[in-house]
């Protein structure tokens, strides 16, 4: 069984400048999580998807951070402009259906990113 | 709020000791809990959880972990540690804040097995 796939790994790009990162999970997994885990620390979420509608988004910076999973599978993080302090791996996470929060978060590989 | 910490940021142990990695929670209600390990430049790889049931979970390459109520805590171990363990460990807990199910994480502890 295929993990979840995430691309790029590395990114490098001027503050003020757009990235996008992209994320295939695990087949048949409705639950859709992305990470952001700045280096020193774990993991904290971003934003939880149910098929294509958001869960929670409530530590999303949505100023300049959008994510999108419009068919419910595959998903886009976007940050708009970049700051120095975006400077960490993006995580991405998928599980079964998971309601009652007793489903196992599986990871991919991350994204770092790093601004400069 | 459900939080967990992980109160030693390393941890040093000799390849066919055993070896402990801490981690003590705060929660409301019944706890949800998880550990993940990290090697460099990887994403997190699921070891075990506990959700219910039986004190002593057992989980991949050997791991353990024991759920403590009283003692609010949920230790990961191993009977005889390699030195492939050498890694950086994740608790983590079920965290409904949000609106949604997010795992919450510590700190994290990375471990050291020396030859």
């Amino acid at each position: 069984e295929a993990g979840v796939a995430q691309s790029p790994r590395y990114k490098i790009i001027e503050k003020r400048q757009s990235v996008a990162f992209w994320c295939n999970p695990i087949s048949g997994h409705a639950t859709l999580y992305w990470y952001q885990q700045i280096l020193g620390q774990g993991p904290k979420l971003l934003i939880q998807f149910q098929n294509n509608g958001v869960v929670d988004d409530s530590q999303l910076p949505k100023d300049r951070f959008s994510a999108e999973r419009l068919k419910g599978v595959d998903s886009t993080l976007k940050i708009q402009p970049a700051k120095l302090e975006d400077s960490a791996v993006y995580l991405c996470a998928s599980s079964l259906s998971n309601p009652g929060g007793q489903e196992t978060q599986y990871f991919g590989p991350g994204t770092r990113l790093l601004v400069l | 709020a459900q939080s967990v910490a992980q109160p030693e940021d390393q941890v040093n142990v000799a390849e066919g000791n055993p070896l402990t990695v801490k981690c003590t929670y705060s929660v409301s209600g019944n706890p949800y809990l998880f550990w993940y390990v990290q090697y460099p430049n990887r994403g997190l790889q699921f070891l075990l959880k506990y959700i219910t049931g039986d004190n002593l979970v057992k989980g991949s390459y050997g791991f353990e972990a024991e759920f403590n109520k009283s003692q609010t805590s949920f230790h990961l171990k191993k009977p005889s540690a390699l030195v492939s363990d050498s890694a950086l460990y994740f608790c983590a807990v079920r965290d409904w804040g949000g609106g949604g199910n997010k795992l919450t994480f510590g700190t994290g502890t990375q471990l050291k097995v020396e030859l």
